[in-house]
């Protein structure tokens, strides 16, 4: 696509809920970033896909958060069982190989977790 | 592991005047790319402006320039002629490998 597509662009759910948040990337390119940015506050790195394979996944915040990318292209950020504290944009991005030109986001996800 | 520092985390300027907004970082990597994104409210981030660490020459994308001051470690944006669509969040970004960090942003708004 021409942009990197995210959907839904609003959640709420209720607590102890799964989401499912998606990102279309733009085509083409072969990495994917996933970064949370609570209310106010800068952005904090979740996960980073190159092609289908993620080699970082340092910044998942706990074992209720997965991520997958199927066919080098759409990815699924999952949450389960939904806590208050997830409450946050979620941010996606992409880049062409290495990213070293800068990444190019999608417009988020707002989740609210009631 | 590398930290980016935005110390102002509010700033207003008056339409057509000049601003700087201040970031730091700190890196034992010599090898690295800096950039600076906008965010208003729509949500998407938008890149303004890129510099590799290598390049001493300060990068310039029209109104938008920065001071990249290696040995400092300090990368300021520097909007020129500031109009009321640069009212945003602006983020200074730090990348090594595929490793983009993010300091916690300035809140600019951009007065008439």
């Amino acid at each position: 696509g021409a942009g990197v597509s995210q959907s839904p662009s609003n959640k709420v759910t209720e607590k102890g809920k799964d989401v499912e948040l998606r990102c279309d990337p733009i085509s083409g390119h072969t990495a994917l970033y996933w970064y949370r940015q609570s209310l106010g506050q800068g952005l904090e790195f979740l996960i980073y896909f190159q092609g289908n394979s993620a080699p970082d996944k340092s910044g998942l915040p706990s074992d209720r958060f997965s991520a997958e990318r199927t066919g080098g292209s759409v990815s699924t950020l999952t949450i389960q069982r939904t806590q208050q504290e997830d409450s946050a944009v979620y941010l996606c991005a992409s880049s062409l190989d290495r990213g070293f030109d800068g990444y190019t986001f999608g417009s988020g996800t707002r989740l609210t977790v009631v | 592991a590398q930290t980016v520092t935005q110390s102002q985390p509010e700033m207003s300027v008056q339409e057509a005047e000049t601003v700087t907004l201040s970031c730091t970082y700190d890196t034992s990597e010599s090898n690295y790319y800096l950039f600076w994104y906008k965010q208003p409210p729509s949500r998407q981030m938008i890149l303004v402006i890129r510099q590799e660490a290598y390049k001493q020459q300060n990068a310039t994308e029209n109104r938008f320039s920065v001071n990249f001051q290696k040995a400092a470690k300090s990368f300021s944006l520097k909007i020129s002629d500031s109009q009321l669509g640069d009212t945003a969040m602006y983020f200074c970004a730090f990348m090594t490998a595929n490793d983009m960090r993010f300091g916690a942003g300035t809140r600019l708004t951009v007065k008439p």
